[in-house]
């Protein structure tokens, strides 16, 4: 079984441009985190979503949004860039919405802001 | 809140030798405590969970118990082997997300 996929895998943008990530987790499991992991730090949740409804939310700002489709894949949207989103993307996916459940990372989205 | 903090790296040992990575946590209930593992390249990997007090948690050769008198999940290791060498994070699970520690880079020398 294919694991957790994300694209693309390197992405440059400049600053206020809006970018869209994308991710299709596990099949069979429904629900899909987020996570921003700046060089050097540990990664910081940004949203998770199961059975396509929003479950929990990190401390970003609301030019970060997300969205998670029928077949539970998810997109992840960032608007108006700034240099400081600049990091690696990680999606997860679960089978249920539980937060002590295995997650199952991708090999994330490296972001770069110019 | 919940916060997870983790002893700073890099640390390089030469094969075999003994592991040990701090790790320490705040919480006001009863989290659950993971170690995740990076190795070069790839996305995070579980790599063992302990989900309440005197908890051991135990995968490849790594153990690590939830000891909740001192707020600690420390991970060891006997004898690490060059394949070890990764980055290492220590995160903990409440009931509204997962938070993990800065990570700690393990090297391991032939």
């Amino acid at each position: 079984d294919a694991g957790v996929t994300q694209s693309p895998t390197h992405l440059i943008k400049t600053r206020g441009q809006q970018v869209t990530l994308r991710c299709s987790p596990i099949s069979g499991h429904k629900s899909v985190s987020w996570y921003q992991q700046v060089l050097g730090q540990g990664p910081q949740f940004i949203f998770q979503y199961y059975e396509k409804e929003e479950r929990g939310r990190g401390n970003f700002p609301d030019r970060f949004s997300a969205r998670q489709f029928p077949n539970y894949s998810s997109e992840l949207n960032v608007n108006a860039l700034l240099l400081g989103d600049s990091a690696l993307y990680l999606c997860a996916s679960s089978q249920n919405s539980a937060t002590n459940e295995k997650l199952f990372f991708g090999s994330g989205t490296q972001l770069s802001v110019l | 809140g919940d916060s997870v903090t983790q002893m700073e790296g890099p640390v390089t040992l030469s094969e075999e030798a003994f592991l040990t990575i701090n790790c320490t946590y705040t919480a006001t209930g009863y989290p659950s405590l993971f170690w995740y593992v990076q190795y070069p390249g790839e996305g995070l990997q579980l790599l063992l969970k302990a989900t309440k007090a005197d908890d051991k948690g135990s995968n490849k050769g790594f153990e690590a118990t939830y000891r909740k008198e001192t707020t600690s999940f420390h991970l060891e290791k006997g004898s690490v082997q060059v394949s070890d060498s990764a980055v290492y994070f220590c995160a903990l699970s409440d009931r509204d997300d997962m938070r993990f520690g800065a990570g700690t880079r393990l090297t391991v020398k032939p």
